[in-house]
Parts: C-alpha cells; structure tokens; sequence
C-alpha cells in the first residue's frame, strides 16, 4: 500500500496569511492526489485533483502542486472560513485508495 | 443539483447489522462509481472501497472483507452499506462519496452528510 505523509500535523496562521502543507507519498504516484478540507462534523470538500486542478466552485486562493513523490497545497492568503482540517488521498494505486493523517489550520 | 443524502444515526449492539443508505439525486446514478469511507472518533479517513454503479460490481479494501457489504437500487438511486457482526471498533462515522470516474475509483467530488454508527452494549 501506499502511504501518504502529510506535515506538518497542525499549523497556526493568522487570517491574511501564506499557508503551505506538504504530502508525501511513500512511492511515486505521478499526479494522482487530491487535497480535502473537512470542518468539524462535515463531510469532506474536494478542493484539488490531479495535484493541480481546481474543483469547480472552490476560491482561487487554494492551489496545488506537484508529482511523484511531493505535493503541496497552498493557500495563498488564509481566510476565516479556511480553518479546517486538510487531508491529501492518492488515487495512482488501488485498492486501497489512501489518505494522509491530516493537518489542522487553527487560529494564531 | 448533485444531493448525496445518507439514512439517520445509528445505535447498535455487538454482534447486530446495520445497513446505511445512500440516496443520490440531480444526476445519472449510473454515470459514476460510489465510494464509501469511514472515519472513527477523532481519527482521519479511511478508504472502504468502491462499487461499480453500472456493473454492480464492490471492490473492498483490505480490512474491509467479509462483514461489509456494498450493494445498490438503481431504480431507486441508492447505495448500501451493510455490515454484519458488527464490534465496538466500528463506531465511526460512515460517508458515501460519488467518483469523479464512471468506471473506477480515483476522486470524490461530492459527499453524502455522513451516518454515525455506534456500537455499545
């Protein structure tokens, strides 16, 4: 299986903030992950697919990036509604599909 | 618009079944795969597995063999899980998930709002 670190585990940023987590894959997924944020009791939202592509409806501020083995997501400037938990999932290798543990945004 | 809405919270005693449902509206239920995945108090996400909504055909993970089930109503658009025997660790919150493909599991691109299963004596 393969498994996906995500770090850091949790991160405080203030609102206006740059916000970077980073995802690795144990072994090479070329492109194949999306990021998610999850509020508290709520479902997941699909934020980022293909490391890259936006979901539709989902604010410009949020942007992935990169291949193989190391992936970020990137919220360029931090807004209320954005604290959250975020996970990365690999979709290059099933089953299982697989997620990473997870990186909570908090409040500075 | 695309609507996943799963049945109620349940409370259940070891060794019971339980069957959570999955109705799908604002689409062709058979147009994309239906994922389900799981997440324990406090804990992350776990992927359960998928099933192939034109063929009927489940692809489990492993862990989740044996005491789960996926099975479907298209006249109905609904998906199942069904999990028999159940233990104390399967209290978790369960989501079904639509897939980005028709044909595989890759992305999840909408959600149902999640079924709490509890399991105490």
């Amino acid at each position: 299986d393969i498994q996906m670190t995500q770090s850091p585990s949790s991160v405080s940023a203030s609102v206006g903030d740059r916000v970077t987590i980073t995802c690795r894959a144990s072994q090479g997924i070329s492109s194949w992950l999306a990021w998610y944020q999850q509020k508290p009791g709520k479902a997941p939202k699909l934020l980022i697919y293909a490391a890259s592509s936006l979901q539709s409806g989902v604010p410009s501020r949020f942007s992935g990036s990169g291949s193989g083995t190391d992936f970020t997501l990137t919220i360029s400037s931090l807004q209320p509604e954005d604290f959250a938990t975020y996970y990365c999932q690999q979709a290059n290798s099933f089953p299982p599909l697989t997620f990473g543990g997870g990186t909570k945004v908090e409040i500075k | 618009q695309v609507q996943l809405v799963q049945s109620g919270s349940e409370l259940k005693k070891p060794g019971a079944s339980v069957k959570v449902s999955c109705k799908a509206s604002g689409y062709t239920f058979t147009s994309y795969a239906m994922n389900w995945v799981r997440q324990a108090p406090g804990q992350g996400l776990e992927w359960m597995g998928w099933i192939n909504t034109n063929t009927g055909n489940p692809t489990y993970a492993q862990g989740f063999t044996g005491r789960f089930v996926f099975s479907l109503d298209t006249s109905v658009s609904t998906a199942y899980l069904q999990i028999s025997s159940l233990k104390a660790e399967d209290t978790a919150v369960y989501y079904c998930a639509r897939d980005l493909s028709r044909y595989s599991s890759s992305y999840f691109d909408y959600w149902g709002q999640g079924t709490l299963v509890t399991v105490s004596s």
